[in-house]
């Protein structure tokens, strides 16, 4: 069983559309959450990060961590064609944090 | 803003030769990483270092190698290229703040072995 699960889609909204991405977890050690976006052709970069359990909100943003279900999530509000890419969830574990376990990621289309 | 800098964007390489893959980073930064992205596989570490002339093995290592002589500088070597090492290879770097610090991320080299 994989540390991380994460559908990998596609997933194909139109814009103005809610969109919500998800990953699930086995390690309950884990404490920080993240999410990167990945361009075509681009290395990830961070979106959004998040220490142990609640919410997170950033712009159109918002990240939700429930460790009880080992389930994290990232939601986007009024998609728009620009939010076009792969997301990838990351997280690690206070005891080795440097040590990144990530999702295979969620390829997400917003058609105009 | 953070830069980190992959030498080649695409690579072409025959079975055997000996690949290097060079990532720079210009913000001073303790730790660099190199990672495989693989189609359904999502990123998996291929080694770590947390300063010069210290490195880690991360879940894959092998049939790689690494070098780190000075801070801003990460090689990943490839001793004897094979075709199941064809993949996007990325580096990243972050700061050690004794807390899990966000990654910046090169834009990957794409390695064809043939």
């Amino acid at each position: 069983q994989k540390e991380v699960e994460q559908d990998p889609g596609p997933l194909s909204v139109p814009e103005g559309a809610i969109v919500s991405l998800n990953c699930t977890y086995s390690n309950s050690a884990f404490q920080y959450f993240m999410w990167y976006r990945q361009y075509s052709r681009k290395g990830p970069e961070l979106l959004m990060y998040t220490y142990s359990s609640g919410n997170k909100e950033d712009g159109r943003f918002t990240a939700q961590v429930d460790k009880s279900s080992k389930y994290i999530s990232l939601f986007i509000r009024d998609s728009q064609p620009s939010d076009s890419a792969t997301y990838l969830c990351a997280m690690s574990a206070l005891y080795n944090f440097n040590k990144f376990y990530f999702g295979s990621g969620t390829k997400l289309n917003v058609k105009p | 803003d953070v830069k980190v800098t992959q030498s080649s964007r695409y690579l072409v390489k025959r079975t055997g030769e000996k690949v290097f893959l060079e990532c720079v980073q210009d913000m001073d930064h303790e730790n660099m990483f190199w990672y495989r992205q693989d189609p359904g596989l999502g990123l998996r570490l291929i080694y770590f270092s947390y300063d010069v002339k210290m490195k880690e093995k991360g879940d894959i290592p092998e049939g790689y190698s690494v070098s780190r002589e000075k801070k801003e500088r990460f090689s990943l070597i490839l001793e004897s290229a094979s075709t199941n090492q064809t993949s996007m290879y990325l580096c990243a770097s972050s700061r050690s703040q004794g807390f899990a610090e966000k990654l910046f991320f090169g834009s990957g080299t794409q390695l064809s072995v043939l």
